[in-house]
């Protein structure tokens, strides 16, 4: 089954704690990216890849790291996580920029205590 | 910058009543618009789109049609069921060149429940 899968669906942590939120999709696809997604304020990027070994920034992208090695996967880290980091977080990816259409995973919940 | 803002939510409705569900845009480019929608635990699925103005995405009922002259993409079903209760998310993604920039930028989301 074509899919993009997110681990953990569910996280509490302590300021400070790193952690790192894995994202991984099954259909060969190019470009993959991060979202935070908060109440009143829809869904901003936070970085994407368009192929292995290359990332940029998306709008939001302070306190976040990514890394892009394999073209599956695509991991978010969070370095010294802060409680404005508590959000709803959705890797997405789609087969190209050419392609517009883009698969979501389903969502990993983080409160940073 | 781009911009998506749909109207205020939450909508509540019938069964069998009609949808509509008001987003507009700003964009500097030509973008391409898309309605995702989202149920209860689960990460979002795309809808329906449109890439061009005056094309008409249509699934499950709904529809959509891309007014460039009020830089509108209203959502609209004729018959909602309790099952099409969900939040839905208009947004964009700007092209240069027929090539997507691939960032998706999202409306503020709009909730939807239908009752019985």
């Amino acid at each position: 089954e074509a899919q993009v899968t997110q681990n953990p669906r569910y996280l509490i942590t302590v300021t400070g704690k790193k952690l790192t939120v894995t994202c991984s999709q099954n259909m060969n696809h190019e470009y993959m990216s991060w979202y935070r997604q908060d109440p009143g304020l829809g869904l901003r990027q936070i970085y994407y890849s368009m192929n292995v070994e290359v990332t940029d920034k998306g709008d939001v992208p302070e306190g976040y790291k990514v890394s892009r090695k394999e073209k599956r996967n695509f991991p978010l880290i969070l370095e010294s996580p802060s409680p404005n980091q508590t959000s709803l977080y959705f890797c997405a990816s789609s087969l190209s920029l050419l392609r517009e259409t883009q698969y979501f995973g389903p969502g990993t919940r983080l409160l940073v205590l | 910058g781009n911009s998506v803002t749909q109207m205020e939510g939450p909508v509540t409705l019938s069964e069998e009543a009609f949808l509509t569900i008001n987003c507009t845009y700003t964009a500097t480019g030509y973008p391409s618009l898309f309605w995702y929608v989202q149920y209860p635990g689960e990460g979002l699925q795309l809808l329906l789109k449109a890439t061009k103005a005056d094309d008409k995405g249509s699934n499950k009922g709904f529809e959509a049609t891309y007014r460039k002259e009020t830089t509108s993409f209203h959502l609209e079903k004729g018959s909602v069921q309790v099952s099409d209760s969900a939040v839905y998310f208009c947004a964009l993604s700007e092209k240069a060149g027929g090539t997507s920039y691939g960032k998706l930028t999202f409306g503020q989301g709009t909730i939807l429940t239908v009752h019985p």
